[in-house]
């Protein structure tokens, strides 16, 4: 089946440093990733749509000098938080877009908790 | 604007039925997702409904009226572990995936 590879799993950074996180599609190609948000006991909240070989479309409300997003390949997008302070501390989870439609398009990388001290 | 809700948290007793209900509006509909996330964990597909009606996998099912805007996720003979978050997600125009709130369920012996 579908695989995302999210890494690292668990990072602590400190204030005022930046914190790059991977998403890789490893069985499939993915010209659409997505990056997403959740804090303790809510939902997943839409960051970004991440194309390939073109720039992310960010939400509303979602600083892209702030976390800038990397699509180099069909089969992986990078975010970074930059200048990361206590209040970017959350749960990072990406997800990818199969081109060919398995799984009706969406695979969940296994996330990234950030917290940055 | 966009809004789909479902109930915060649910209890049910193990090999009981549970239905958790999400309704929606948002701007374009191509089908509703049900998602189930454990604590610290990805969100793992349960199932997709684009169709008005009932689709069964196994324990689960999941239901679509689309002119109600109205989806439901029925698990049949709880079991302990289907304690977890339950997310229910619209997939708009444009391919984005947008999710509720999500709805914490606990199975109790």
């Amino acid at each position: 089946g579908a695989v995302v590879s999210q890494h690292p799993s668990r990072v602590i950074c400190k204030s005022g440093t930046s914190v790059k996180i991977e998403c890789r599609s490893l069985d499939f190609q993915a010209t659409t990733m997505f990056w997403y948000r959740q804090f303790p006991k809510q939902s997943l909240m839409l960051m970004a749509t991440s194309n390939e070989g073109s720039k992310a479309t960010y939400e509303q409300g979602v600083e892209k000098d702030k976390f800038l997003i990397n699509h180099a390949s069909l089969t992986l997008s990078t975010l970074t938080v930059t200048s990361a302070h206590p209040e970017d501390s959350s749960f990072y989870i990406c997800s990818a877009r199969d081109d060919r439609g398995r799984n009706y398009g969406y695979t969940f990388g296994s996330g990234t908790r950030l917290t940055v001290v | 604007g966009q809004n789909i809700d479902q109930p915060t948290e649910m209890t049910a007793t193990e090999g009981a039925i549970v239905q958790i209900n999400c309704t929606y509006q948002t701007s374009g509909f191509n089908g509703l997702f049900w998602y189930q996330q454990h604590a610290g964990e990805a969100p793992t597909f349960l199932s997709y409904n684009v169709l008005d009606g009932l689709e069964e996998k196994g324990r689960f099912s999941s239901f679509l009226s689309r002119s109600k805007g109205y989806s439901y996720l029925l698990l049949k003979e709880l079991q302990m572990k289907d304690s977890a978050s339950y997310l229910c997600a619209v997939l708009e125009y444009g391919n984005k995936l947008v999710f509720g709130a999500g709805t914490i369920l606990r199975v109790k012996s």
